[in-house]
């Protein structure tokens, strides 16, 4: 079985440039999560998709950040403009639905410097 | 709100050493814990889980038991090995309608031969 995949692995910008990150979820889980993990700190949520529905997006900054998942499958995350403190690993899992027995699977994550 | 604390790192052990990496939490429900693991230049993966008070989870030689009278949920393996090195992270789901996963800072584990 194929597990999360993410895109690309490796991102280097410059302050106030966009970026975009690509997930593709575990196929047939519904519930997608995308998470941001700073160096020496344990990974943050940032927004739950339930299919194609936000079921919690509250710690998203969501004056530069943005996410969709159109047709409830692969999902893309968005920094538009970048800050320096954006300098993180963005990580994407998913499970077959939420819910605290339903395991949750981690992509490799995609790594962002910004300059 | 609710957070783990996890000890500090990094922890650095010999081959076949007992480990334990002390976790204690704070929630206002009874949440379900986990303890993740990540192998370096490799994604996070459950080690471990436990869903109610005193339920012991277990997996590849680590174990670590849910106490609700000392809110912890401390890691340990009896003999570990040089393929254990990894970062190891507690972690929580509040339960009672919110299925947000809170993570602790994680905890460096070099095991040397």
């Amino acid at each position: 079985e194929a597990g999360v995949a993410q895109s690309p692995r490796y991102k280097i910008i410059e302050k106030r440039q966009s970026v975009a990150f690509w997930c593709n979820p575990i196929s047939g889980h519904a519930t997608l999560y995308w998470y941001q993990q700073i160096l020496g700190q344990g990974p943050k949520l940032l927004i739950q998709f339930q299919n194609n529905g936000v079921v919690d997006d509250s710690q998203l900054p969501k004056d530069r950040f943005s996410a969709e998942r159109l047709k409830g499958v692969d999902s893309t995350l968005k920094i538009q403009p970048a800050k320096l403190e954006d300098s993180a690993v963005y990580l994407c899992a998913s499970s077959l639905v939420g819910g605290s027995n339903n395991e949750q699977f981690f992509g490799p994550g995609t790594r962002l410097t910004v300059l | 709100g609710d957070s783990v604390t996890q000890m500090e790192g990094p922890v650095t052990l010999s081959e076949e050493a007992f480990l334990t990496i002390n976790c204690t939490y704070t929630a206002t429900g009874y949440p379900s814990l986990f303890w993740y693991v990540q192998y370096p230049g490799e994604g996070l993966q459950l080690l471990l889980k436990a869903t109610k008070a005193d339920d012991k989870g277990s997996n590849k030689g680590f174990e670590a038991t849910y106490r609700k009278e000392t809110t912890s949920f401390h890691l340990e393996k009896g003999s570990v090995q040089v393929s254990d090195s990894a970062v190891y992270f507690c972690a929580l789901i509040p339960g009672a309608g919110s299925y947000q996963l809170t993570f602790g800072k994680g905890t460096k584990l070099s095991v040397i031969p």
